[in-house]
C-alpha cells in the first residue's frame, strides 16, 4: 500500500528539548516536503528537498533542521531554538523536484512542548 | 512573494445546497491554482486543479473557475452532502518553478448541515 508515513502522531516534549519527526514515503517520489500548519494559517513551508543529499530552506526554516540521505526519507529535527515548536507538522512528497504538481501528505505530527 | 487570501474562514449550509470559496492571489505570474481538502484528522488531499489558460474545470460536485484578470479563483460544490464537510485550501504558484513555490490559502473550514 503507497503512501507516506509520518510518525509519531503525538509528541510531548519539555522546553529545550529536540525532538525528531519522521517521514517515509514508497511512492518512488523524488521531492519531499516538511509544512507547518497552525489554526487560521495556511500551511508554511519549512524545509523541501528534489533530490537525495540536497535539501533547501523554505519559508520558516529558522528553528529546525532536515537530512535526506535516503530517497525514502526526509525526517525533520525540532531544535530548541524554534521558539514557538507547539503545531501539527505535515510532511508530503511529490513526483519530481522543480516541477508543480499534486502533494502527496502524510497524516500529520502534532506536537505539543511543555 | 506570492499572497493568497481565503474567504470565508468558516461556511455552514444545509445539505443539498451549493457551497462557494473564493481566494485572491497577487501575483500575476501564478498559473497554477489546487484546491485541497483535509477531512478532521486525516491527511490533506487534492480535489481539483486548475492551470491559468483554462477559466474553468469541472468533476462531478465540484468546480473550480478562474478570473486571471481579477486573480481571484473559486471553488464551488453543488449538492452538498454530509461528506463534504472538511478544510479546504486553496494555493497558487508558477507552474514554471517547483512545488516549492506554493502558497496556501488560510483554509475554509466548511460544514454540512443534515
Amino acid at each position: 500500500d503507497g503512501g507516506i508515513t509520518q510518525s509519531p502522531k503525538y509528541l510531548f516534549r519539555k522546553e529545550g528539548q529536540n525532538v525528531t519527526l519522521s517521514c517515509e514515503q514508497n511512492l518512488n517520489h523524488d521531492a519531499m516536503y516538511w509544512y507547518r500548519q497552525d489554526p487560521g494559517q495556511g500551511l508554511r513551508l519549512i524545509y523541501y528537498s528534489q533530490i537525495v543529499n540536497d535539501f533547501q530552506k523554505g519559508d520558516i526554516a529558522e528553528g529546525y533542521s532536515v537530512s535526506r540521505e535516503k530517497k525514502e526519507s526526509f525526517p525533520l529535527t525540532v531544535t530548541s531554538a524554534q521558539k514557538n515548536p507547539t503545531a501539527f507538522y505535515l510532511c508530503a512528497s511529490s513526483i519530481a523536484g522543480g516541477l508543480t504538481g499534486e502533494l502527496f501528505f502524510g497524516e500529520g505530527s502534532r506536537l505539543t512542548v511543555l | 512573494g506570492e499572497n493568497v487570501e481565503q474567504h470565508p474562514s468558516t461556511l455552514s449550509v444545509q445539505e443539498g445546497d451549493s457551497a462557494v470559496i473564493k481566494c485572491t492571489y497577487s501575483d500575476s505570474a501564478s498559473n497554477y491554482f489546487p484546491w485541497y481538502k483535509q477531512e478532521l484528522g486525516k491527511r490533506p488531499q487534492l480535489i481539483i486543479d486548475i492551470r491559468s489558460n483554462v477559466g474553468e474545470k469541472k468533476d462531478q460536485r465540484i468546480a473550480v473557475t478562474l478570473n486571471k484578470t481579477a486573480k481571484h479563483f473559486s471553488l464551488h460544490i453543488t449538492e452538498t452532502q454530509p461528506e463534504d464537510s472538511a478544510v479546504y485550501f486553496c494555493a497558487a504558484s508558477n507552474a514554471n518553478f517547483g512545488n516549492e513555490k506554493l502558497t496556501f490559502g488560510t483554509g475554509t473550514r466548511l460544514t454540512i448541515i443534515p
